[in-house]
């Protein structure tokens, strides 16, 4: 079982409408989770973090995170074109007093006009 | 600039060779990561450097890799006798304690 793990997709959704991405994490030491967000060829860029349960909103995302379910969430309203990309989800934990900080292998999203 | 920097962009290299990719963290970062993504795929984890501890090297894939960081600034990752499979796109992150990571713009490796 990967530590953090999302579906590969794509997930295509139409323009204006909402967009979920989904993501599940093993280690229940985890205690910050983050969302990037990679067009192709560049690099990743944070679009939000979360470290409470509940939902947290900026602009056109919330992300939501349960713990007792293990899972975050990001959810992209009025979807547009240019959100079309992959996103990545990361868990930070400290684990025996180690540090880590682990990345999904990302959902590729498709917004089509 | 502010953010973090990579040199080269781009690398050719021939097989067997040695090479040596540069990652400027943003100034005052304590945490310092390696990434290796492969076309069309995920973030692969290559090693982890946070302030004076020793670094985390388990996301290295063989012997022929291995990185330093100098001053608790610059990294260095070299990859010794190069081979195809290590083509691939090289991002270094950095970030302050465990807060978000800053992406460089990455080190594209093309072993011929």
């Amino acid at each position: 079982q990967k530590e953090v793990e999302q579906n590969s997709g794509p997930l295509s959704v139409p323009e204006g409408a909402i967009a979920s991405l989904n993501c599940t994490y093993s280690d229940r030491g985890s205690q910050s989770f983050f969302w990037y967000r990679q067009y192709s060829g560049k690099s990743p860029e944070l679009i939000m973090f979360i470290y409470s349960n509940g939902d947290k909103e900026d602009g056109r995302f919330t992300a939501q995170l349960n713990k007792a379910s293990q899972y975050v969430s990001l959810l992209i309203r009025d979807s547009q074109p240019s959100d079309s990309a992959t996103y990545l989800c990361a868990a930070y934990a400290i684990t025996s007093g180690t540090y880590k900080y682990i990345f999904g292998t990302g959902t590729r999203l498709k917004v089509l006009a | 600039g502010a953010g973090v920097s990579q040199s080269p962009s781009n690398k050719v290299t021939e097989k067997g060779k040695d090479v040596e990719l540069r990652c400027d963290p943003i100034s005052g970062h304590t945490a310092l990561y390696w990434y290796r993504q492969s076309l069309g795929q995920g973030l692969e984890f290559l090693i982890y450097f946070q302030g004076n501890s020793a670094p985390d090297k388990s996301g290295l894939p063989s012997d022929r890799f291995s990185a330093e960081r100098t001053g608790g600034s610059v990294s260095t990752l070299t990859i010794q006798r190069t081979q195809q499979e290590d083509s691939a796109v090289y991002l270094c992150a950095s970030s302050w304690a465990p807060n978000e990571q800053f992406f460089g713009p990455g080190t594209r490796l093309t072993v011929l």
